[in-house]
């Protein structure tokens, strides 16, 4: 079952357009959302992060924008940059429960390649 | 500046071998997690550590072990190796003191099962 998912497994823009990445979930509990970056042979690094009591955060080049009544988020990347071709993974949380430890459900990646 | 560190970048193994993944930690950070990363299939939890000698079954934990002796470590076991066990294994790490969720990812290993 899979809670977090990236329908768009590769997403090709030009230098300098935007790029949008989507992903859906399932889970009604998860109230914290992440966006990872990763290039080949590097682990994944945190990009930017928003929480269920917010539907927009900002942070440069990146916004993130989440729709909880379509369990919807997505993160726009303007202008792109040949720098940003990488895969990019949403991830959520579930941490009102108190017990989570922080663990993270991924979903399965989108990679992004911005031509010059 | 934070550091999750792997023993291996790239390991090649038998079937039915014993096999050890280790991560270090140095920030002093209490949780500790191993994926494993698959194409098309994204990054799956095999087990977390909330503590030392604590763990917890993740997503995936058949075929594999862990151990946690020290805070810094978290070790992962493939008891025996078996070919659909090749991938990338990466280890991670948070702290309840920081941004919710915020794991901080070490370089990964690309194992190999022949």
């Amino acid at each position: 079952d899979q809670q977090v998912k990236q329908n768009s497994p590769s997403l090709s823009v030009q230098e300098g357009r935007i790029s949008i990445l989507n992903c859906d979930y399932t889970n009604s509990m998860f109230d914290y959302f992440l966006w990872y970056k990763k290039y080949p042979a590097e682990g994944p690094t945190f990009l930017i992060s928003i929480s269920s009591i917010k539907d927009k955060n900002e942070d440069g080049r990146f916004t993130v924008f989440l729709n909880k009544s379509a369990k919807h988020l997505s993160l726009h990347i303007v202008p792109s940059q040949p720098g940003d071709s990488a895969v990019y993974f949403c991830a959520a949380s579930d941490n009102a429960g108190g017990t989570s430890y922080g663990k993270l459900t991924f979903g399965q990646g989108t990679i992004l390649t911005v031509h010059p | 500046d934070v550091k999750v560190t792997q023993s291996s970048r790239y390991l090649v193994k038998r079937t039915g071998e014993k096999v050890f993944l280790e991560c270090v930690q140095d920030m002093d950070h209490e949780n500790m997690f191993w994926y494993r990363q698959d194409p098309g299939l994204g990054l799956r939890l095999i087990y977390f550590s909330y503590d030392v000698k604590m763990k917890e079954k993740g997503d995936i934990p058949e075929g594999y072990s862990v151990s946690r002796e020290k805070k810094e470590r978290f070790s992962l076991i493939l008891e025996s190796a078996s070919t659909n066990q090749t991938s990338m294994y990466l280890c991670a790490s948070s702290t309840h003191r920081g941004p919710l969720g915020e794991q901080y990812f070490g370089p990964g290993t690309r194992l190999t099962v022949t």
